[in-house]
């Protein structure tokens, strides 16, 4: 079962930062936070993980609060190719992920 | 960078008939997980193998069954098959560590039952 809230849907101006949040209450100790997006019917993609540390990759940033019950993932320039579902999943290792119904994203020109 | 391979891409069948699902993982990666994407939903868990053995299982009908070859490479067998069996299926591949397995998707295969 999903362990994640986020909100259904947000609009993003072309060339501003995302800041797509998401909320873990629940989360254990020894879970990370994975985020993958899914672009119409593809694949989903894998964007960044992290446990407790903050992240960046050259797709995005991970921002985990200190205590680990939410975080915030940053697209800081958004194009247009970025507009899709975005999934915070919460999961130990080597268990499957739970998708939940994400954030559509939609970045406007 | 190789990715995981699904095949075929598109799949149209009748009901009642039996289909076979394809995935290769991405080479050193020995974890398969399964997944089915009904239309206008989120991708649902159906079944995992490590090392050709079953490691999990999800909400995956007595219907279907899968299996992980010495290659790595896995099967979803699905049989009798419903119209509510028309989906995306998603194959995804993973190295086993202790730390984190980031899951790799593959392109997906779109099942239409007729």
């Amino acid at each position: 079962d999903a362990k994640t809230t986020q909100p259904t849907s947000m609009d993003c101006a072309e060339g501003r930062a995302a800041n797509l949040p998401c909320n873990h209450s629940t989360i254990s100790g020894n879970e990370y936070v994975y985020w993958y997006r899914q672009i119409h019917s593809q694949g989903p993609q894998y964007i960044i993980h992290g446990l407790k540390n903050n992240e960046t990759n050259e797709m995005a940033s991970l921002i985990i609060t200190e205590d680990r019950k939410s975080s915030t993932l940053i697209l800081p320039h958004a194009t247009l190719r970025d507009t899709a579902v975005y999934y915070c999943i919460v999961r130990p290792t080597g268990n499957q992920f739970y998708f939940g119904t994400g954030t559509s994203l939609t970045v406007i020109p | 960078a190789a990715g995981v391979i699904q095949s075929p891409r598109h799949l149209i069948k009748e009901k009642r008939e039996t289909a076979t699902l394809k995935c290769y993982p991405i080479p050193r990666h020995d974890t398969v997980y399964w997944y089915q994407q009904g239309p206008g939903q989120d991708p649902q868990f159906l079944i995992s193998f490590y090392e050709k053995m079953q490691s999990d299982k999800g909400s995956i009908p007595d219907r279907f069954s899968a299996q992980q070859f010495s290659d790595y490479h896995s099967e979803l067998n699905m049989s009798s098959l419903e119209l509510g069996d028309s989906a995306l299926y998603f194959c995804a591949s993973s190295p086993w560590d202790s730390r984190s397995d980031t899951q790799y998707f593959g392109p997906g295969t779109r099942l239409t039952v007729l």
